[in-house]
């Protein structure tokens, strides 16, 4: 199985702050990675696939990054609906999985 | 862009099977993944299994045992049967998609999620 670290898992930030988190691979791979956003009580949403590919409809302050055994998700500009917990997640082989997730709260 | 709508038990005791049925509107059932991912209250996301329009199917070893994933294409619904159930198996489970073609496609379409309780 491939194992997913994420780093941090908890970030504190500020409105308009940069924030960049870390997904880490137990294995490489290509770009079978995707990022998720969860809020309280919803189901996750997708927002990068193929570790760089920006769903439709998400904004664009959204990105992500990487390969092998390391990727990212930045988001350019923090807005108050971004607070949430992110994971990712490796469809590079069966059994799929995800990271443990990091939680942005407002600082 | 389909939609999913997924139902079944809530309430199972321990040794039950658990059986949720979720099911796709407004898009084809051919040229996807149908998936069930869970979460226990204050963790994290596991994958459980999926299937494609096919009957072709993908289990995570740790419930494989225990775990089928049905599929019925005139309905165009797919379901989640989990047999003798415990505790740990307490969760919200969702059912969601993603594109077959290719791998990298993430899961873009989710259920609205069903708290499952197993106690006795």
């Amino acid at each position: 199985d491939i194992q997913l670290t994420q780093s941090p898992s908890f970030l504190s930030a500020s409105v308009g702050d940069r924030v960049t988190i870390t997904c880490r691979a137990s294995q490489g791979f290509s770009s079978y990675l995707a990022w998720y956003q969860q809020k309280p009580g919803k189901a996750p949403k997708l927002l990068i696939y193929a570790a760089s590919t920006l769903q439709s409809g998400v904004p664009s302050r959204f990105s992500g990054s990487g390969s092998g055994t390391e990727f990212t998700l930045t988001i350019s500009s923090l807005q108050p609906e971004d607070f949430a917990t992110y994971y990712c997640q490796q469809l590079n082989s069966y059994p799929v999985t995800f990271g443990p997730g990091t939680k942005v709260d407002i600082k | 862009q389909a939609q999913l709508q997924q139902w079944g038990a809530g309430l199972l005791k321990p040794s039950e099977t658990l059986s949720l049925t979720c099911a796709v509107y407004g898009g084809s059932f051919s040229g996807y993944y149908w998936s069930w991912i869970r979460q226990p209250p204050g963790k994290g996301l596991e994958w459980i299994g999926e299937i494609n329009h096919s009957g072709s199917t993908n289990y995570n070893p740790s419930l494989e045992s225990r775990v089928t994933i049905p599929v019925d294409t005139s309905k165009n619904q797919f379901s989640l049967k989990l047999s003798s159930v415990t505790a740990a198996d307490t969760a919200v489970y969702y059912c969601a998609t993603r594109i077959a073609a290719a791998n990298y496609y993430g899961m873009d379409v989710w259920g609205q999620g069903t708290t499952v309780t197993v106690s006795s």
